[in-house]
C-alpha cells in the first residue's frame, strides 16, 4: 500500500526556520515526483513546488519560488518542505502528494498543519 | 496562466439526488483535468482523472465529462459519505497544477 506519512503539527513565531517531512513507502520511492500543497484555514489548495527524488530536480510554483526549499533524503524515502523565515501568513495546512500519469496526484500525506504566531 | 472557476460554489441536496459540479478553463483546452473529493479534517482523494477515467476503487456513481471549456462532475444517487467538498484540477503541462476553487456538497 502506497503511504505518505507527514509529520507532526507546528506551533512557531515569525521569523523562526521550519523544516516539515513526508516519508514515502510501498512504492519505488525514487521513481515518482512529490508535491508540496498548501490549504490555507478555509481556503483552497494551492500547489506549491514538486520534486524528483530520483535526481533531487525541482521546480517551484512561481507564486512560492523563493519562499521556500523543498529538499530528498533518498537514504531516508523522505522529501522536506523548508522555510527560513516564517510569516504569519505561512500559518495553513500543507499536504504532500504523489504524482501520477503526470498531471494529477493520486496519493496524499495526512497535513502538516503549521501556525506562525507571536 | 489558465485559471479554474467552478459552478456552484455549494450545493445542497438529498440522498439519492443527482448533483452536477462544473469547471470551466479560463482559455483554451486542455484535457488534463482532474477531479478531487476532500472530507473534512482530511486529505484530497483523487476521483476522476484525464476528464472522465475513474481512479481505481472510486464508484461509479461518479462520473466525469467534457463540453467545449465545460468540465462536468457528475454524483448519480449521492450517498451520505459524499458529502464533501470537490476541487477540480488542471494542469496546462508539466510542471503546472492548478485548482478550482471548491464545490461544497451539504445536506439539505
Amino acid at each position: 500500500e502506497v503511504q505518505l506519512v507527514q509529520s507532526g503539527a507546528e506551533v512557531k513565531k515569525p521569523g523562526e526556520s521550519l523544516k516539515i517531512s513526508c516519508k514515502g513507502s510501498g512504492y519505488s520511492f525514487s521513481d515518482y515526483w512529490i508535491a508540496w500543497v498548501r490549504q490555507m484555514p478555509g481556503k483552497g489548495l494551492e500547489w506549491m513546488g514538486i520534486i524528483f527524488p530520483g535526481d533531487s530536480d525541482t521546480r517551484y510554483s512561481p507564486s512560492f519560488e523563493g519562499q521556500v526549499t523543498i529538499s530528498v533524503d533518498k537514504s531516508t524515502d523522505t522529501v522536506y518542505l523548508h522555510w527560513s523565515s516564517l510569516r504569519a501568513s505561512d500559518t495553513a495546512l500543507y499536504y504532500c502528494a504523489r504524482r501520477f500519469s503526470r498531471y494529477y496526484f493520486d496519493s496524499w500525506g495526512q497535513g502538516t498543519p503549521v501556525t506562525v504566531s507571536s | 496562466d489558465i485559471q479554474m472557476t467552478q459552478s456552484p460554489s455549494s450545493v445542497s441536496a438529498s440522498v439519492g439526488d443527482r448533483v452536477t459540479i462544473t469547471c470551466r478553463a479560463s482559455q483554451g483546452f486542455t484535457a488534463w483535468l482532474a477531479w478531487y473529493q476532500q472530507k473534512p479534517g482530511k486529505a484530497p482523494k483523487l476521483l476522476i482523472y484525464s476528464t472522465s477515467n475513474l481512479q481505481s476503487g472510486v464508484p461509479s456513481r461518479f462520473s466525469g465529462r467534457v463540453s467545449a471549456t465545460d468540465f462536468t462532475l457528475t454524483i448519480s444517487g449521492l450517498q451520505p459519505e459524499d458529502f464533501a467538498t470537490y476541487y477540480c484540477q488542471h494542469s496546462s503541462g508539466f510542471p503546472s497544477f492548478t485548482f478550482g476553487p471548491g464545490t461544497r456538497v451539504d445536506i439539505k
